[in-house]
């Protein structure tokens, strides 16, 4: 079946853009959570969600980013007056419900000049 | 003091060695564990639970010690296919918990 998809693949912005990165998580996984990654660094949690609830924020930066998730399924990162600091790679994953395996998707790679 | 701690590597090995890998982490309320193999860049993908009794995956062995909070992968007969960096991961308890990430040991096995 079809995995976690995320879009743009790819992203490049100027600084001072906002930017909206979209994940679509497996049909039926409940989870859906954000993460960062750059290089030669593991994956740093940012937020996630059960449903359309949003239940942790804790790893979000600063309040330039957020995120929501309204109807239980897509969602979306949003990032604000980017900064170059802001260049990494930006995953999504999703699980089922009470299953700590989480699905990765091929994330969006983020650069802010 | 970082959450979960892993030396970065990167290993060198032969073809057909044994290589082990540790990892520590710092919460003792931590519940799951895991090890995640990521391809160079692709995604995370789950290599195999960690339980406190050992498992085994074929040519993989995981091992868990609550008591020091040490997480361990062996990888016997290792392939050139092995190359990849090894994640360690931990949970503040199942479920829907978000995972908490080493920053990864890289492996290359060389022919």
């Amino acid at each position: 079946g079809a995995g976690v998809s995320q879009s743009p693949r790819y992203k490049v912005t100027k600084r001072g853009q906002d930017v909206a990165l979209r994940c679509d998580p497996i049909s039926g996984h409940v989870s859906l959570y954000w993460y960062r990654q750059a290089l030669g660094q593991g994956p740093e949690f940012l937020t996630y969600f059960n449903y359309e609830a949003q239940q942790d924020k804790s790893g979000l930066p600063n309040d330039r980013f957020s995120a929501e998730r309204p109807e239980g399924s897509i969602s979306t990162l949003t990032i604000q007056r980017t900064e170059q600091r802001d260049s990494a790679m930006y995953r999504c994953a999703s699980s089922l419900a009470g299953d700590p395996h989480k699905y990765f998707g091929p994330g969006t790679r983020l650069t802010v000049l | 003091r970082k959450e979960v701690e892993q030396d970065p590597g990167p290993f060198n090995v032969p073809e057909g060695a044994t290589v082990a890998f540790n990892c520590t982490y710092s919460n003792s309320a931590s519940q799951s564990f895991f090890w995640y193999r990521q391809d160079c860049r692709k995604e995370p993908k789950l290599l195999m639970s960690v339980y406190s009794s050992g498992n085994e995956d074929g040519r993989f062995t995981a091992q868990l010690n609550r008591a020091s909070q040490y997480i361990s992968l062996l990888i016997r007969d290792s392939k050139l296919s092995d190359s990849a960096t090894y994640l360690c991961v931990v949970t503040l308890s199942g479920g829907n918990t978000p995972l908490v990430f080493g920053k990864g040991t890289r492996l290359s096995v060389i022919a």
